[in-house]
């Protein structure tokens, strides 16, 4: 069974720009959540999708977007890149539906974003 | 959110018990307690989860106190692999895991 794998492992990006990540959810898991994780923070919850429709967000502004696809493989999107958007992002994803309190979430290594 | 509080950093040595604890005094009914820990360069990966009874599994036990309001992982032999932040984290709902600053746990060989 495949873990969740995420791509690029690292990359960097100057003030202004836009970066797309991604994100392969484990088999048959078909919720996937991002988490912005800031050096020596705990991951702040960005959003969650199920079912390809965004299904909870938390305090980031609207140039964080993304996107689910119908094989459960993620996205993520920000627009006019900050200094701030520097950080770990982590994509997660769980077996069942949101509204569960049983659903276990599986993480991804992240891919390391650093704004110049 | 309903918020938990941990020590920011405990100390143990290698094969000796390690008990982290975790207070969540607001926490209702419905909340499952979940604890997660993330290993250096890697995304957090569960540990175990409990509502009101004690719960053991290969990796930890989680020791829930009978009000609820606090909770222990325990782990019964430490070694130097699990050194690592561990989070307590109250859920609601599912939709989404709020995550504190958590224990950062070093263990001496």
């Amino acid at each position: 069974e495949t873990g969740v794998t995420q791509s690029p492992t690292h990359l960097i990006k100057t003030r202004g720009q836009q970066v797309t990540l991604r994100c392969s959810s484990q088999s048959g898991h078909n919720t996937v959540s991002w988490y912005q994780q800031a050096l020596g923070q705990g991951p702040q919850f960005i959003f969650q999708y199920y079912r390809e429709e965004e299904n909870g967000r938390g305090n980031f502004p609207p140039r964080f977007s993304g996107l689910q696809f119908p094989n459960y493989s993620s996205e993520l999107n920000v627009n006019a890149l900050e200094l701030d958007d520097s950080a770990l992002y982590l994509c997660a994803s769980s077996p069942l539906g949101p509204g569960i309190n049983l659903n276990t979430q599986y993480f991804g290594p992240g891919t390391r974003l650093t704004v110049l | 959110d309903a918020k938990t509080t941990q020590p920011n950093s405990m100390e143990s040595n290698e094969e000796e018990p390690v008990h982290l604890p975790c207070n969540h005094s607001t926490i209702s009914g419905t909340d499952y307690i979940h604890w997660y820990r993330q290993l250096p360069s890697q995304g957090p990966e569960y540990v175990i989860h409990g509502l009101t009874s004690n719960v053991n599994n290969r990796m930890a036990s989680l020791a829930i106190a009978e009000d609820r309001k606090s909770s222990t992982l325990i782990l019964h032999r430490a070694t130097l692999r699990d050194a690592a932040v561990y989070y307590c984290i109250l859920i609601v709902r599912a939709q989404k895991l709020v995550f504190g600053q958590g224990t950062r746990l070093t263990i001496n060989p």
